[in-house]
């Protein structure tokens, strides 16, 4: 069964602190994504990586960076977390190609107070 | 630039109610890829099909069937006899050729027993 793992469910942090939040697949995927998702907007893409080590900026970057060091994972860090920043926040892998589907994880609900 | 419009934000229906989500895009290639996908309250979103821009072949899978139509730039999704356990969100997403999916904002479907 192929599997998209996020390091949390649930999260709660401070402002001002540094956040990661890690995804790990195991279905050695070339491409990554991170994605924010809030009520009325849908998925909004934040990082992705093409490769380990490549990254590019999606729509939402600002306030977030990416590692991808490994090629089974991605991380997001925010760093220096805010109250706008709290949302859903959702990784997903595919193979390379338009006609590849994209594997999601299930979810970091990340609250910062 | 491509987009997909998903105007449904919220259906409500009874059990065993047909209904229809609606899914346009845009895009200025020939060559491309339309997705749906479902997201459960447990927050992992699911792949449930792809269509390539040459094929426009309804399907037909149990009680879910998609109609894919390029001359109005759609691809939406019947669930027949809706069931309580269709509650989700459904997104639609357009794959060209920088790879990189571009989902709606999704359209929330609530079945009520």
């Amino acid at each position: 069964d192929v599997k998209v793992t996020q390091s949390s469910r649930y999260l709660v942090k401070r402002t001002g602190e540094k956040v990661f939040l890690e995804c790990v697949q195991d279905m050695d995927h070339e491409n990554m994504f991170w994605y924010r998702q809030d009520p009325g907007l849908g998925l909004r893409l934040i990082y992705f990586s093409y490769d380990v080590k490549m990254k590019e900026k999606g729509d939402i970057p600002e306030g977030y960076s990416v590692s991808r060091e490994k090629k089974e994972r991605f991380s997001l860090i925010l760093e220096s977390a805010s109250t706008n920043q709290t949302s859903m926040y959702l990784c997903a892998s595919r193979e390379p190609g338009s006609n590849t589907e994209a594997f999601f994880g299930q979810g970091t609900r990340l609250t910062v107070v | 630039a491509q987009k997909v419009t998903q105007a449904q934000t919220e259906i409500s229906v009874v059990e065993k109610e047909d209904v229809t989500l609606d899914c346009v895009y845009e895009t200025r290639d020939t060559t491309y890829y339309l997705f749906w996908y479902k997201q459960p309250p447990s927050g992992e979103l699911v792949f449930l099909i792809r269509r390539n821009s040459f094929d426009e072949q309804n399907e037909i899978s149990g009680r879910y069937s998609w109609n894919f139509q390029k001359s109005t730039s759609s691809f939406n999704f019947t669930i027949t006899a809706s069931q309580v356990v269709d509650s989700a969100v459904y997104f639609c997403a357009l794959v060209k050729g920088s790879y990189i999916p571009t989902f709606g904002r999704g359209t929330s479907l609530i079945v009520h027993p």
